[in-house]
């Protein structure tokens, strides 16, 4: 059974330029969400995507935009890159449902780092 | 807004203590996890709480939910040096699908 995977797994970029990063959830699992986690930080929830909707959003700017396609599969795009925004990429999926019966449980990727000089 | 605060920042212990760390949110969870996160890894899920003043054990980690819903701890009795990694709480309020994540504590084995 395939855990969350994620790439690329490390990116350089310069200041100004755009990435796309790209997410494929654990099977069943149909809700993506997105965070940012600078180094020895916690992470920062970015946004969640549901049957293809943003349907939260965390404080990041409209720089931040994302997509959620039909095979649950997600990406995250970040435009007019800053300096400030090198850091560890993480995608967790989950499942939809009653919570306590194992649904809204995050399963992690292993993260695209991203530095951006 | 909702936050989750999380302490202590940092814990160093010797290998065969015990370790605790504490979160607190400012408003009542519907639900809280615990993740762990070792170094240069991501978070991994460890257990997950419900109920009211719900106390669950995994071998040597007890973890424990509040009465009140607003508060969490984690303690691991007899660290080993596999138990390295921070530990982060997260809680799910009632009125939105955001995690709301604490800020982790790092566990430190001294040499």
């Amino acid at each position: 059974d395939a855990g969350v995977t994620q790439s690329p797994t490390h990116l350089i970029k310069t200041r100004g330029q755009q990435v796309t990063l790209r997410c494929s959830p654990k099977s069943g699992h149909d809700t993506v969400s997105w965070y940012q986690q600078a180094l020895g930080q916690g992470p920062q929830f970015i946004f969640q995507y549901y049957e293809e909707e943003e349907r939260q959003r965390g404080n990041f700017p409209d720089r931040f935009s994302g997509h959620q396609f039909p095979n649950y599969s997600s990406e995250l795009n970040v435009n007019a890159l800053l300096l400030g925004d090198s850091a560890l990429y993480l995608c967790a999926s989950s499942l939809e449902g009653t919570v306590g019966k194992g649904a809204n449980v995050l399963t992690f990727g292993a993260g695209s780092r991203l530095t951006v000089l | 807004g909702q936050q989750v605060m999380q302490i202590p920042q940092y814990q160093h212990v010797q290998e065969g203590e015990d370790f605790t760390t504490y979160c607190n949110s400012s408003t009542t969870l519907s639900n809280i996890q615990w993740y762990k996160q070792r170094p240069g890894g991501h978070p991994v899920f460890l257990i997950q709480l419900v109920k009211s003043g719900e106390v669950k054990k995994q071998k040597r980690l007890t973890f424990q939910f509040g009465e009140a819903k607003k508060n969490s701890s984690l303690h691991i009795t007899a660290t080993q040096t596999t138990d390295v990694g921070t530990y982060f709480c997260a809680g799910y309020g009632y009125s939105n699908y955001q995690l709301i994540w604490g800020a982790g504590t790092k566990l430190i084995i001294k040499p």
